[in-house]
């Protein structure tokens, strides 16, 4: 079993659906970090969390530490948030990456 | 925002030789640069992480010696792939977390696919 897991694996959405990505990990964390790959390889960091819940536009992440578990929800999805969505845990000595979520949202 | 610039964005070369990987922090002072390596449809895996100055910390099984992190500025981060071989090909990509209470996230380079034939 993976440390970080994340669920599902790929995805596939009409435009303007409330998507979400589950992020589980198993290690104990200083942070938690959603991640975006987009097809071309490069990364934006969209979050970092230890704690509650954090909005940047059409995009929220929560974080429940006690469970363990962070969600990343796209509200209003679009076409251009297709990408890989990564989970990433941050510890002392140790970072961990989900496998990643290939989101596809179709016009 | 935070820019960090990756150069080069591809790269071809013959087993044995060695390439080197710039990552620039543009417009703000990179403390602590993060190096990843990620094969065709998996994850990321960090190999290092430095701090200006110092030397860098690798992770379990990546040898320093083949992958080498110079970080001699607040700027300026290298990775030397020594001695590639083919199964170094892969996407080599850098992180930046910066000075000060605004730069808590990580800033990403464009990475580099680097291919050895």
């Amino acid at each position: 079993k993976n440390e970080v897991e994340q669920s599902p694996q790929n995805l596939t959405a009409q435009e303007g659906e409330f998507i979400t990505i589950n992020c589980s990990y198993s290690v104990g964390i200083s942070a938690l970090h959603w991640l975006q790959q987009h097809p071309g390889g490069g990364i934006v960091s969209l979050f970092m969390l230890s704690s509650g819940k954090k909005k940047h536009g059409r995009l929220i992440a929560t974080i429940n530490i006690q469970e363990k578990h962070s969600s990343l929800h796209i509200t209003a999805s679009h076409p251009r948030d297709s990408a890989v969505y990564i989970c990433s845990t941050s510890g002392t000595y140790k970072y961990i990456f989900g496998t990643g979520t290939r989101l596809k949202v179709l016009a | 925002g935070a820019v960090v610039s990756q150069h080069p964005s591809r790269v071809i070369c013959k087993s044995g030789t060695s390439v080197k990987i710039e990552c620039r922090s543009l417009d703000f002072q990179a403390t602590t640069m993060f190096w990843y390596r990620q094969f065709p449809k998996q994850s990321l895996m960090l190999m290092a992480t430095s701090n200006e100055g110092s030397k860098a910390t690798y992770e379990q099984g990546v040898e320093k010696d083949k992958f080498l992190i110079n970080h001699a500025s607040l700027t300026l981060s290298t990775l030397t792939v020594t001695s590639a071989h083919p199964e170094d090909s892969s996407f080599y990509i850098c992180s930046a977390r910066g000075r000060g209470p605004s730069s808590y996230g990580y800033t990403f380079g464009s990475g580099t696919r680097l291919t050895v034939v």
